[in-house]
């Protein structure tokens, strides 16, 4: 079974600095990979996926992650953050097997 | 607006009782999902439903069981309530079986708090 890992429970960042939130994944058999966002009191949505193709993916509200089969790893990095990103951040990753797991969330605060 | 609903919103109930959650998937949408939130153990993959059948089973209690029924829609069943079981339990629904590949829309979840 694949296991996802994000290194960061919180992030503190100032409003229009970059950000990247980490995320690693260990699994046997081909993955998927994707990134949700929990704004406050909501359920989560969808920022970016790789299935396959180019290893570089962009997402809404310009966010992108890279897949990086070498260092399995699928981190999440916007240039410039605003305070409506401040969310928690989930990492997960898929297979063929029907299976899916979530990280634990990296929470995003986003400073004036 | 993800075009999944749930009710109720919230559900505050005692110990050892039951209590049913509902949940409508995106019109089109054949499978249904169900996670459990907590602060503890974070978000837990439950139970899938593709169009009334169960294609996958999670870290889901025996206590707890679900159905999709013939309109698509979902209820989840908690039953003999413990402490331990208040969470935000979210609904998802997608339009494909494969729960590692489809994108999955969100529900805005159901808050149930056992006193």
């Amino acid at each position: 079974a694949q296991s996802v890992t994000q290194l960061d429970s919180q992030v503190p960042v100032f409003e229009e600095a970059p950000v990247e939130l980490r995320c690693n994944y260990s699994s046997s058999v081909s993955v998927y990979l994707f990134w949700y966002v929990q704004y406050p009191n909501q359920g989560l949505q969808l920022l970016l996926k790789y299935l396959s193709g180019s290893t570089l993916v962009k997402g809404i509200n310009g966010f992108e992650a890279e897949f990086n089969k070498s260092q399995t790893s699928f981190h999440l990095r916007k240039p410039s953050v605003h305070i409506s990103d401040t969310a928690e951040y989930f990492c997960a990753v898929g297979s063929n097997n029907n299976d899916m797991r979530f990280g634990a969330g990296t929470r995003l605060t986003v400073k004036p | 607006d993800s075009g999944v609903t749930q009710t109720p919103k919230h559900l505050i109930t005692a110990t050892g009782q039951r209590v049913t959650l509902r949940c409508s998937p995106r019109s089109g949408d054949l499978s249904v999902y169900w996670y459990q939130q907590s602060l503890d153990q974070g978000l837990q993959f439950l139970i899938q439903y593709y169009n009334g059948e169960e294609r996958a089973k999670g870290n889901i209690l025996e206590r707890f069981s679900a159905q999709q029924f013939p309109d698509l829609h979902s209820e989840l069943n908690l039953s003999s309530l413990e402490l331990g079981d208040s969470a935000l339990y979210f609904c998802a629904s997608s339009s494909q079986t494969g729960m590692g590949t489809d994108t999955q829309y969100f529900g805005p979840g159901t808050r149930l708090t056992v006193l």
